[in-house]
This record gives structure tokens, C-alpha cells and sequence, in this order.
């Protein structure tokens, strides 16, 4: 079963400005992770965000968790064209032995 | 590229036809997951190997499904008697994993299964 939801299911925004995604999730975790995935190819690994870390950059990535609301956002800045994809959280369990992904936001960066 | 490959990554079958796919992970990867993936979700989990044990299946892996890691390098997932409802995305990944903090998994590009 899938654990994390991400909001918005879908974003729509010009080139060159900020992207936030958000993601909740059920239970206690290990870490979370982000992935992005181009439409019909498999998913890339962004970030990785430990539970007792709050906040992780990563070039214009910018990922935060608060384990108090079981929530975490991803910011992508000055958006490009090529950001467009969808984006996965992935909740991982305290075994770490498994990875549950949400429902993933659709992103559409327009030139 | 992510280093792991998956055989092939076109499959259209008939409803009843068994169908098998191939996954060769990064060499030096001891895990490797097996998910599916339909249209507009995420990728769910069907099961996950250590070596060549599988440790892990999901409900979601009924019993046409079956999954093999014989010698600890790549496996094979093979779906008996196939179903409409069978037609997904089947992804496959791999990690290298030492303990439970910090796990990162890499996929492959997905095998696409049709069932017509």
C-alpha cells in the first residue's frame, strides 16, 4: 500500500520561478526520499532526508521534513523546462526494508 | 542511467499467456525490489530480495506472480496466466544496503506490460 500523498497532484508553472510540492505520510520513518520520472521511463533518485534531519539542499533542490506533522516539501528554484516531470516521495520505514511511494506530483514547467 | 537493465521493455500479450522479465541490477548491489506501476500512481510494491533470498512479498503478488533471485545477481519476475488488470509498468530496482539509515534504491527504465 502506498503510505505518502503528494499536493498538488498536478503543478503548472512559467520558467524561472519556484516549484513546492508537498508530501504526507502515515507512520514513523527511517528517512524520505524524493524521485523524479520522466513520463514512461523509470525513477531517478533526487534526495534523501534523514528523520532527524530538517532541512537538505541539493543544487535548486531544497527538501525539508517535519516529523511532528509526518510531512516534507520539495523546492525546486528558478524552474526550467526541463524539470518538467513527475515527483515522488518515498517514505522509508524504520527497518528500512521497504519504500512506499505516493501518488507523485505531475509538474509542468513552461518555456 | 542508473546501471540497472531490464529485459525487455516492451511485452504485449494475450489474456492466458505467461510472460517473464529479466532484471540485472548494479553488480555490486545486494537488494533488489521488484514494483509495478499503472497510469497517474506510484510504484507499489510486490517484493524484495537479499542476495538471492526473497525476504518480502506483497499481498499484491498474487500466486501467477512469482519472483526469482537464484544466484544473487539478477532475477526474474514471471506472471502465470496473465490478466488485463495485469497490465502495468513493472519496475525493477537495486540498492547496496548496510543498514536501515540510509538506503537508496535505483530503478531501472521499466518493463511496459499490454495484456489484450
Amino acid at each position: 500500500s502506498q503510505q505518502g500523498e503528494e499536493d498538488p497532484q498536478a503543478l503548472s508553472i512559467q520558467e524561472g520561478e519556484n516549484a513546492t510540492m508537498n508530501c504526507s505520510y502515515k507512520t514513523s520513518i527511517n528517512n524520505l526520499q524524493w524521485y523524479r520520472q520522466n513520463s514512461g521511463r523509470g525513477l531517478v533518485h533526487l534526495i534523501l532526508i534523514r528523520s532527524n534531519e530538517r532541512e537538505k539542499h541539493s543544487g535548486r533542490l531544497r527538501v525539508t521534513l517535519d516529523t511532528s506533522k509526518k510531512s516534507s516539501s520539495l523546492l525546486i528554484t528558478a524552474s526550467r523546462a526541463a524539470d518538467t516531470a513527475s515527483y515522488f516521495c518515498a517514505t522509508v520505514h524504520s527497518t528500512g526494508n521497504q519504500f512506499y511511494f505516493g501518488t507523485g506530483t505531475s509538474l509542468t514547467v513552461i518555456p | 542511467d542508473t546501471g540497472v537493465s531490464q529485459d525487455p521493455r516492451h511485452k504485449i500479450t494475450k489474456r492466458g499467456q505467461n510472460v517473464t522479465f529479466r532484471c540485472d541490477p548494479i553488480s555490486e548491489h545486494n537488494r533488489l525490489y521488484w514494483y509495478r506501476q499503472t497510469l497517474g500512481q506510484g510504484p507499489e510494491f510486490l517484493t524484495y530480495f537479499q542476495n538471492e533470498a526473497q525476504l518480502e512479498k506483497s499481498r499484491l503478488l498474487s500466486d501467477r506472480f512469482s519472483a526469482e533471485r537464484p544466484k544473487g545477481s539478477f532475477s526474474t519476475l514471471e506472471i502465470q496466466r496473465t490478466e488485463q488488470g495485469d497490465s502495468a509498468m513493472y519496475l525493477c530496482a537495486s540498492s547496496l544496503w548496510r543498514d536501515s539509515s540510509g538506503n537508496t534504491i535505483y530503478f531501472g527504465e521499466g518493463s511496459w506490460l499490454t495484456v489484450v
